[in-house]
């Protein structure tokens, strides 16, 4: 099946570094979203993109879509210790001829620390 | 209650037990989502439902068998589980099948 790249695998960083994590793959997708997930919940959605090209932020963060619709990297400003938990890409891989169903390939996610 | 809800939030059961776990979305959504979260892998998607049938089956094996009953509500029944199944199962619903899923806070599995 498809994969996506995350990297790093995880982040140690004192309260107010910026932070920059990535996902890749050899294939083309057609939307990159970015999930947080908290210990014990479940991932809640933070940017989605859908345009090669497309920056968006949202509060300190700030997402991309790679130009080459292969790479997406998400920003975060400022960091602070409520940023810590598990980042996840995920795209969507538009299947020639029809729709895919929703179906989402996920990374396997960062795990970001954060030092008071 | 808003947003997507799953219960129960934490289930042990033997090999030889049949449980249910449930979801309920409050968002107005008509598409709704099984996935497994193992420690270490990537979120692997189980089954899609988008105005109650079926449409996704990832090649799960027929010892979970999902149901929908309306666009509000999904199920999850479980029979003959295995250790390996022992997992965080989560439920996520979207308008129509959009990317933009929104998840619940999962439910813990140990298959003992």
């Amino acid at each position: 099946g498809q994969q996506l790249n995350q990297s790093p695998q995880s982040m140690f960083i004192q309260e107010g570094e910026d932070v920059s994590m990535n996902c890749t793959s050899s294939s083309i997708f057609n939307t990159w979203l970015w999930y947080k997930q908290d210990p014990g919940e479940g991932p809640v959605l933070l940017i989605a993109l859908y345009k090669a090209g497309e920056l968006t932020s949202n509060g300190r963060l700030t997402a991309q879509f790679g130009i080459t619709r292969k790479d997406s990297f998400l920003n975060i400003s400022a960091s602070i210790p409520s940023d810590v938990g598990i980042y996840f890409c995920a795209g969507q891989l538009d299947l020639a001829g029809g729709t895919s169903y929703g179906k989402l390939t996920f990374g396997q996610g960062t795990i970001l620390t954060v030092h008071p | 209650e808003t947003g997507v809800t799953q219960t129960p939030r934490h289930l042990v059961m033997g090999m030889t037990n049949k449980k249910s776990l449930k979801c309920e979305q409050h968002l107005g959504h008509n598409a709704m989502y099984w996935y497994k979260q193992s420690a270490k892998k990537p979120l692997e998607l189980m089954f899609v439902y988008s105005l109650e049938e079926r449409v996704e089956n990832n090649s799960v094996p027929s010892r979970f068998s999902p149901e929908c009953p309306n666009s509000s509500h999904l199920f999850l029944h479980l029979h003959t589980l295995q250790p390996e199944d022992s997992a965080l199962y989560l439920c996520a619903s979207s308008h129509g099948l959009s990317y933009e899923q929104y998840f619940g806070p999962g439910t813990r599995l140990t298959v003992t």
